[in-house]
């Protein structure tokens, strides 16, 4: 059974650009969380979608964004780069709600 | 506000050594726990989930244990290996069965050859 596959690997942008992250989760799963994880503030939580809805948030600003397609593929969004966007971002898939979460290789967002 | 502390951030050990990673939680209502490594600029590889029914959880040579009531879980390896270097997180969920996890900042663990 394939892994949570993220696409690109790596990203370098420059401040006030937009960037497009990809998650592919496993095969059967419904729910996609997505998180950003930097050396300051470890491991934060951004949002995660279920059936193409967002069922939660975490807080962090406007400028990131988010949606699930009916497949279950994800995409989040971050307009108007900031350096301290520059983190790696985290998928991660599970079946449902209190099931093993299983996370993908990140995304490292480098913002020039 | 459910709160994760890990406890040592860092470890180092010769090679053989048998270690514990603590944990600890803050609310105790918890659905489950789970335990991950990550490697250096890697993603996370999940390593055990306890469910808070359970107490313990085994996987080779991996051993965690779960006490809800005192909010605390423990990661027991055995026969370390150099390989087994890695910085180890656990997280619980935010509330009930929420996918939103709450991660503690990790130990690093280093096993010396």
């Amino acid at each position: 059974k394939a892994g949570v596959t993220q696409t690109p690997r790596y990203l370098i942008k420059t401040r006030g650009q937009q960037v497009t992250l990809s998650c592919s989760p496993i095969s059967g799963h419904r729910s996609v969380s997505w998180y950003q994880q930097t050396p300051g503030q470890g491991l934060q939580f951004l949002f995660e979608y279920f059936s193409e809805t967002q069922r939660n948030k975490g807080n962090f600003p406007g400028r990131f964004s988010g949606r699930q397609f009916s497949n279950s593929r994800s995409e989040m969004n971050v307009s108007t780069l900031e350096l301290g966007d520059s983190a790696l971002y985290l998928c991660a898939s599970s079946f449902d709600r209190a099931n093993e979460q299983f996370f993908g290789p990140g995304t490292r967002l480098t913002v020039l | 506000k459910q709160e994760v502390t890990q406890i040592p951030a860092a470890l180092s050990v010769p090679e053989g050594e048998n270690l514990v990673l603590n944990c600890s939680f803050t609310d105790s209502a918890i659905y489950n726990l789970q335990w991950f490594r990550q490697d250096p600029g890697k993603g996370l590889t999940s390593l055990l989930l306890i469910q808070s029914s359970q107490r313990e959880q085994t996987s080779g040579r991996l051993n965690a244990s779960l006490d809800k009531s005192s909010g605390r879980s423990t990661l027991y390896i055995a026969a370390s290996q150099p390989g087994d270097s890695a910085t180890y997180l656990c997280a619980v969920p935010t509330q009930g069965g929420s996918e939103k996890l709450v991660f503690g900042k990790g130990t690093k663990l280093t096993v010396n050859p």
